[in-house]
C-alpha cells in the first residue's frame, strides 16, 4: 500500500469548512484513496473513498488532483462531533488490507 | 452502512489467563477480517488478516501462538489472547470487508479495551 502523509493536528470553527489535505504521492493507479475518522474510545468509522474522481456524499466531499498525488477531504459545515482523528490510506481492493498512518487530529472549537 | 460487532467492549482478566474477543459481520458476509491494536495515543497497527476457512496471515513482529485467530464462518472472526500479560493491555478493534460487494471500503468494530491486571 503506498503511504500517506498528513498534518499531524488541525484546528476549525464549527460552523466553517474543514479541509484536510493528504499526500499520497506514490500511489499506484488500481489504489483507491480512502477515509476514515476515529473519535477516542471508538473503533474507526468510514467516511467517503474515490480512485481519481472527486466524491461526495452525506458525510464528506473527497477532492482528488489529476495526477492523484494528493487529496484534501472536505467537511463542509463542521460541528463539534467532527472532532476526532482523520485517516487518509491508499489501498487497492485486491490488497485487502487497510494499513493506518499517524492521522490528523481535527479540533473542531465553538 | 455495514455493521461489523466486536464483543466483549471491555475485559479485565488476570495474568497469565486466555481472553477471547468475537468480531461479527452482522449484515454481510466477510471473506476477510483484519484484526489491529492500538496502544494510547497512537494509531492502529494491523496484527493479522483473518481469511474464511484458512489459516490466519500475521504482520512481522506479532506472536501467532500468543494471538489466536479462527475464522470459521463468513460472519464470525475470534482472536484470543493467550497467557495475557500486563503489555497486552490494549484496544483491539476488528474490521470486516465484503470482497464481494459493490462496495470495498471496510467496517470496523467498537472495539475492545483489555486491561490486564
Amino acid at each position: 500500500d503506498a503511504k500517506t502523509t498528513q498534518p499531524p493536528s488541525m484546528d476549525c470553527a464549527e460552523g466553517r469548512a474543514a479541509n484536510l489535505p493528504c499526500n499520497h504521492s506514490t500511489i499506484s493507479g488500481n489504489e483507491y484513496v480512502y477515509w476514515y475518522r476515529q473519535i477516542h474510545s471508538q473503533g474507526p468509522q468510514y467516511i467517503i473513498h474515490g480512485l481519481k474522481n472527486n466524491e461526495t456524499n452525506e458525510m464528506a466531499s473527497l477532492i482528488i488532483t489529476e495526477d492523484r498525488k494528493s487529496s484534501t477531504l472536505i467537511l463542509p459545515h463542521a460541528t463539534l462531533r467532527d472532532t476526532a482523528v482523520y485517516y487518509c490510506i491508499a489501498s487497492s481492493y485486491n490488497t485487502d488490507k487497510l494499513i493506518f498512518g499517524t492521522g490528523t487530529r481535527l479540533q473542531v472549537f465553538p | 452502512g455495514a455493521v461489523v460487532s466486536q464483543h466483549p467492549s471491555r475485559v479485565i482478566c488476570k495474568s497469565g489467563t486466555s481472553v477471547k474477543i468475537e468480531c461479527r459481520s452482522l449484515d454481510f458476509q466477510a471473506t476477510t477480517m483484519f484484526w489491529y491494536r492500538q496502544f494510547p495515543k497512537q494509531s492502529l497497527m494491523l496484527m493479522a488478516t483473518s481469511n474464511e476457512g484458512s489459516k490466519a496471515t500475521y504482520e512481522q513482529g506479532v506472536e501467532k501462538d500468543k494471538f489466536l485467530i479462527n475464522h470459521a464462518s463468513l460472519t464470525l472472526s475470534t482472536l484470543t489472547v493467550t497467557s495475557a500479560h500486563p503489555e497486552d493491555s490494549s484496544f483491539y478493534i476488528c474490521s470486516a470487508r465484503d470482497l464481494g460487494g459493490a462496495n470495498t471500503e471496510a467496517f470496523f468494530g467498537q472495539g475492545t479495551r483489555l486491561t490486564v491486571v
